[in-house]
């Protein structure tokens, strides 16, 4: 059981490129999330999916798009980065569908934009 | 608006004593709170989590106390450790059960051997 995985580890970009991130959970849960943690600050939510094919924009959705491939994958895409978007990004999932509970979190992708 | 926010934001703490995290919530419908410990290049783990109908949850050496009057969350860790060393954040629901969580800033927690 990994728990939430996420590829690429770390990524580095030039401004104006494209790329996607990938997240993936093996729990059977139906909530998905993406954030984004800034140096010393808290995570702030950029998308997430409430359940299979639903996605609804969080905090800081400008620059992002999300696709909820099926109920295990959520993915995060940057059509043209910004060095705004320099940060680390965390996917998480949650049990239930539309309530209170923990979020597990994946091990976060660093990334840079030049 | 809606925040959450931490009383400071690095706590230094000599091994073996016990630590306290504070946090202060300005959302009166949130009834949901969690803490998450993240250490260094890793993602935030589930420490312990609170709903509001309680006042106190006990875990395996650490306590969460809710005081909904004044807004307050904190976080005991007791006979801190080493391996305790991290930043603490703490999070709340908001308004609505949306499974969403607005997180703090974060208090970071060093513990002196």
């Amino acid at each position: 059981n990994a728990g939430v995985t996420q590829t690429p580890k770390f990524q580095v970009l030039k401004t104006g490129q494209s790329m996607t991130l990938q997240c993936a959970q093996d729990m059977n849960h139906n909530s998905m999330y993406w954030y984004r943690q800034d140096p010393g600050m808290g995570l702030r939510l950029i998308y997430y999916s409430a359940s299979e094919g639903t996605t609804d924009k969080g905090e800081v959705p400008n620059g992002y798009n999300v696709s909820r491939l099926n109920k295990r994958e959520f993915s995060l895409r940057l059509e043209s980065a910004a060095p705004s978007q320099t940060s680390v990004y965390f996917c998480a999932s949650s049990g239930r569908q539309g309530a209170n509970y923990e979020q597990y979190f994946g091990p976060g992708t660093r990334l840079t934009v030049t | 608006g809606e925040s959450v926010g931490l009383h400071l934001p690095t706590l230094s703490v000599q091994e073996g004593d016990n630590s306290i995290i504070n946090c202060a919530y300005s959302n009166s419908a949130s009834d949901y709170f969690i803490w998450y410990k993240q250490e260094s290049g890793k993602g935030p783990q589930f420490i312990i989590d609170i709903r509001s109908n309680m006042d106190k949850r006990q875990g395996q050496r650490v306590t969460v106390l809710l005081n909904k009057t004044v807004k307050h969350l904190s976080l005991q860790i007791a006979a801190t450790q080493p391996g305790d060393s991290a930043v603490y954040f703490c999070a709340e629901n908001g308004s609505g059960n949306t499974g969403k969580l607005i997180f703090g800033q974060g208090t970071t927690l060093q513990v002196k051997p």
